[in-house]
């Protein structure tokens, strides 16, 4: 089982369309989740924490289920922005002391 | 501000030149990475300075050697490179301090001919 899993789509969204991305993980002991966001030829950036009671910024609302192992990103009311690739991040620690480990991706597109 | 730079923004260089590759933060943040990333791939850990001490993703070759002259700057030295490592390469940092969100600079698009 890979450590970090997600549908890699694409998924094509009209504007204004409601999508939610799907990621599980591997490693029972991670600690710390985030999805990040990257564009085409540019560094992935921060889009939010992710906390077991679930927490929401504007249009993205993300939860995490420890028990599942599992962590989810939705995204309401989608803009032609929005239009990157999704990477959903596990912190995990190893002998190198803690190290993040990248999903594969999920590619978004949303079309006007 | 969470700001990460790095330098160049782009860098071409044959199999037989040295290179070096700069990323520098002024977050005061205890952790840097280097990542490469090839073309719709995740990023791929390379090397960790955490509290000045060097970790290594073992599978890394040994032309490749990173430099961490302060807690705000780390190099990538490059040497004797091969065409497969053409990538994307990413400086990231993180403040360490039960806090593991990682903020990444602009990457170095490197092509080795």
């Amino acid at each position: 089982r890979k450590e970090v899993e997600q549908d890699p789509g694409p998924f094509n969204v009209p504007e204004g369309a409601t999508v939610a991305f799907n990621c599980t993980y591997s490693n029972s002991a991670s600690q710390s989740f985030f999805w990040y966001r990257q564009d085409c030829r540019k560094e992935p950036k921060l889009l939010m924490s992710v906390y077991s009671s679930g927490n929401e910024d504007g249009r993205f609302t993300a939860q995490l289920n420890r028990a599942s192992q599992y962590i989810s990103l939705l995204i309401r009311d989608s803009k032609l922005s929005d239009s990157a690739t999704y990477l959903c991040v596990v912190n995990m620690w190893n002998q190198a002391g803690t190290a993040l480990i990248f999903g594969k991706g999920t590619t978004l597109s949303v079309s006007s | 501000d969470t700001e990460v730079t790095q330098t160049p923004k782009h860098l071409v260089m044959g199999m037989t030149n040295k290179k070096s590759l700069k990323c520098e933060q002024h977050m005061g943040h205890r952790a840097m990475y280097w990542y490469k990333q090839k073309a719709k791939k995740p990023p791929e850990l390379m090397f960790v300075y955490s509290y000045e001490k060097l970790s290594i993703n073992e599978s890394v070759p040994s032309r490749f050697s990173p430099e961490c002259p302060n807690s705000s700057l780390l190099n990538l030295h490059l040497h004797a490179l091969q065409p497969e490592d053409s990538a994307l390469y990413l400086c990231a940092s993180s403040p360490g301090q039960g806090s593991y969100e990682q903020y990444f600079g602009p990457g170095t698009r490197l092509t080795v001919t």
